[in-house]
């Protein structure tokens, strides 16, 4: 019964790869997110989906590009991974008009 | 760059006591919120605070929220080990639910 789940967990790849991440909530909320988390745990917003529609893009650099097939996923692929791209990759959701959002367990992604 | 400024770093405690931290941000809000991080795990919502408050309470956790000095402070009342995490403020600025996040406050208690 997890609320908003992400696989893979771990994921170890080669600079150069291309990989995905994806991300799925059972809670029928409206809007879903993306979050990378650094080393030092800075924690930044780099995109946001409403009822499949973005809604927030920010400065991400164009290899990153999410994907709603459906309101209740939002996968997150990426080209061309590098070393920076390194990081733990969170993926969250919230009711449209609340202000709380609701975490997955995240995704450690490590490019070698 | 980080609208929020955790503080302090990391906080050690004995169990027990309470920990407070402190929140300070640079653009007026629409509202604050303080999320629980336990290590290899998402972030857990905590309370939120709008712009238009100035205290908000939710079990042993208190939060206050000073707009004219753009800071907020949250206090958890007699620790337990199991507090032990990382706590994050996050702001929203606009009302676009696009919140910012501070770099964190460790706390650590000890049994």
């Amino acid at each position: 019964d997890t609320a908003v789940s992400q696989t893979p967990k771990y994921l170890v790849t080669q600079m150069g790869n291309d990989k995905s991440i994806k991300c799925e909530q059972n809670l029928g909320h409206d809007t879903m997110y993306w979050y990378k988390q650094d080393s030092k745990k800075f924690l930044k917003i780099m995109f946001s989906y409403n009822n499949k529609e973005l809604i927030i893009n920010e400065t991400v650099p164009n290899r990153f590009s999410p994907k709603s097939p459906d309101k209740a996923h939002l996968n997150l692929h990426i080209n061309s991974l590098e070393l920076g791209d390194s990081a733990v990759y969170f993926c969250a959701s919230s009711p449209t008009g609340t202000d709380e959002q609701f975490f997955g367990p995240g995704t450690r992604l490590t490019v070698l | 760059s980080q609208q929020g400024e955790e503080d302090p770093q990391a906080l050690s405690i004995q169990e027990g006591e309470n920990a407070t931290m402190n929140c300070s941000y640079k653009t007026s809000i629409n509202n604050l919120q303080w999320y629980r991080q336990n290590s290899g795990r998402g972030l857990v919502h905590l309370i939120l605070i709008r712009s238009n408050e100035r205290e908000k309470h939710s079990g042993r956790l208190r939060v206050t929220l000073d707009t004219s000095k753009k800071s907020s402070s949250l206090l958890i009342t007699a620790s337990r080990a199991a507090d032990t995490a990382s706590y994050f403020c996050a702001t929203d600025a606009h009302g676009d639910y696009k919140l910012s996040f501070g770099a964190g406050t460790t706390v650590t208690v000890r049994a």
